[in-house]
């Protein structure tokens, strides 16, 4: 069982390009969702999703789209790099049972714009 | 909206010493809490939660946490500490309608000396 697998694990970007970070889980888990990490800041959502076709935004979506087209894949799409977007990113599903339920996180790409 | 406090960037202990780390939370209505472990370079791993009842929670690896509702504090505690338990340690708190939409604590480094 992968859990929750993310691609690449490290990409350096020059200013204004575009990517797309991959995100897939094989636990049919509704929910999934985005988080940037950056020092002394813990954790913030970027977007969420509670099921194919369903997204919505989180605390910091500003430069980051995303779809959910299947339950198993939520990429991540960086539209225009800018350096403030260097980060380490994961990619976390949890499955349905409300909130109390916890979440599977991914092990990271280490996103790097020059 | 929902918050969490981890007081402490660092805490520092001897190993076989008790440990405790800290957090305290603000939600509207009944909170969901969650403890998380970070290795480096690793995801976030899931440690334990609680949703209701017993107000002292076990966990993973030997760790347990005290949720105390007049305090709005979730403290993670071990008994006696392991080298092995040196990371990052995050609490979270989920007060929408799924794990997905948790809010982070800034976490806390975790350094078990020999």
């Amino acid at each position: 069982n992968a859990g929750v697998t993310q691609t690449p694990k490290f990409q350096v970007l020059k200013t204004g390009q575009s990517m797309t970070l991959q995100c897939a889980q094989d636990m049919n888990h509704e929910y999934m969702s985005w988080y940037r990490q950056d020092p002394g800041m813990g954790l913030r959502l970027i977007h969420y999703s509670v099921g194919a076709g369903i997204t919505d935004q989180g605390e910091v979506p500003n430069g980051y789209n995303v779809s959910r087209s299947t339950t198993e894949d939520f990429p991540l799409r960086l539209l225009s790099a800018a350096p403030s977007q260097t980060s380490v990113y994961f990619c976390a599903s949890s499955p349905p049972g409300g909130r109390g339920t916890e979440a599977f996180f991914g092990q990271g790409t280490r996103l790097t714009v020059v | 909206a929902q918050s969490v406090a981890q007081p402490e960037d660092q805490v520092n202990v001897a190993e076989g010493n008790p440990l405790t780390v800290k957090c305290t939370y603000s939600v509207s209505g009944n909170p969901y809490l969650f403890w998380y472990v970070q290795y480096p370079n690793r995801g976030l791993q899931f440690l334990l939660k609680y949703i209701t009842g017993d107000n002292l929670v076990k966990g993973s690896y030997g760790f347990e946490a005290e949720f105390n509702k007049s305090q709005t504090s979730f403290h993670l505690k071990k008994p006696s500490a392991l080298v092995s338990d040196s990371a990052l340690y995050f609490c979270a708190v989920s007060g929408y309608t799924n794990a997905g939409k948790s809010t982070f604590g800034d976490g806390t480094t975790l350094t078990v000396k020999p």
